[in-house]
């Protein structure tokens, strides 16, 4: 099946910093999301970015698909936005999305 | 009530209960989809239905049984589980354009919030 890779697995912030977390994979997709779980175990939707480039407020995505690699940048961090971000792609032909590893990210006032 | 909701949100069991998870989606979509996230794992898939049919099964053992009688509700019949089967059940849905042969198709996926189980 389809490989996804997640990096840093791990990552701690002073708020303010900004970030830059990273999905590569394996194979061709035709829709990949970008995740953040609270604390709680709820699912946010952050972007849906098969390809090209998106922003939402400080957060913004790119996706760079025949290079297979997507990108998703945090600006300006806050304490809120901790907890673990998760890259998801649908493989071309498939329904369900496979999941990388995630990142977890700590935000430190 | 909006997006995707679960029930219960907490569950207990032993191993010799039976008990089934509930998924509604207020969505208007037509697939929706059973995840298992268990502790230092990636979420895996158990089952995806469109259209109100098993389309996709992940090798789940047969103590996990799904339901879905109609495209906004979704259950999770479960039965002599394990204690290894404690994790966090996610349903998801979307809109998938069955049929088609398009490539791109936007079957962008929701969450809902989940059911943390466990067994003991």
């Amino acid at each position: 099946g389809i490989q996804v890779e997640q990096s840093p697995p791990d990552l701690i912030l002073q708020e303010g910093a900004n970030s830059t977390l990273r999905c590569n994979f394996s194979d061709s997709v035709n829709n990949l999301q970008w995740f953040h779980q609270n604390p709680w175990g709820q699912l946010i939707n952050l972007f849906y970015i098969p390809s090209g480039t998106k922003q939402n407020g400080r957060l913004s995505a790119t996706t760079v698909a025949t290079e297979r690699y997507s990108l998703l940048y945090i600006s300006s961090s806050q304490t809120t936005d901790s907890g673990v971000y998760f890259c998801a792609v649908r493989r071309t032909g498939r329904r369900a999305l496979t999941f990388g590893s995630g990142t977890r990210l700590q935000v430190q006032p | 009530e909006t997006g995707v909701t679960q029930t219960p949100r907490h569950l207990v069991m032993g191993m010799t209960n039976k008990k089934s998870l509930k998924c509604e989606q207020h969505l208007g979509h037509n697939a929706m989809y059973w995840y298992k996230q268990s502790a230092k794992k990636p979420l895996e898939l158990m089952f995806v239905y469109s259209l109100e049919e098993r389309v996709e099964n992940n090798s789940v053992p047969s103590r996990f049984s799904p339901e879905c009688p109609n495209s906004s509700h979704l259950f999770l019949h479960l039965h002599t589980l394990q204690p290894e089967d404690s994790a966090l059940y996610l349903c998801a849905s979307s809109q998938d354009q069955a049929g088609t042969t398009a490539t791109r198709q936007r079957n962008e996926q929701f969450f809902g919030p989940g059911t943390r189980l466990t067994v003991l």
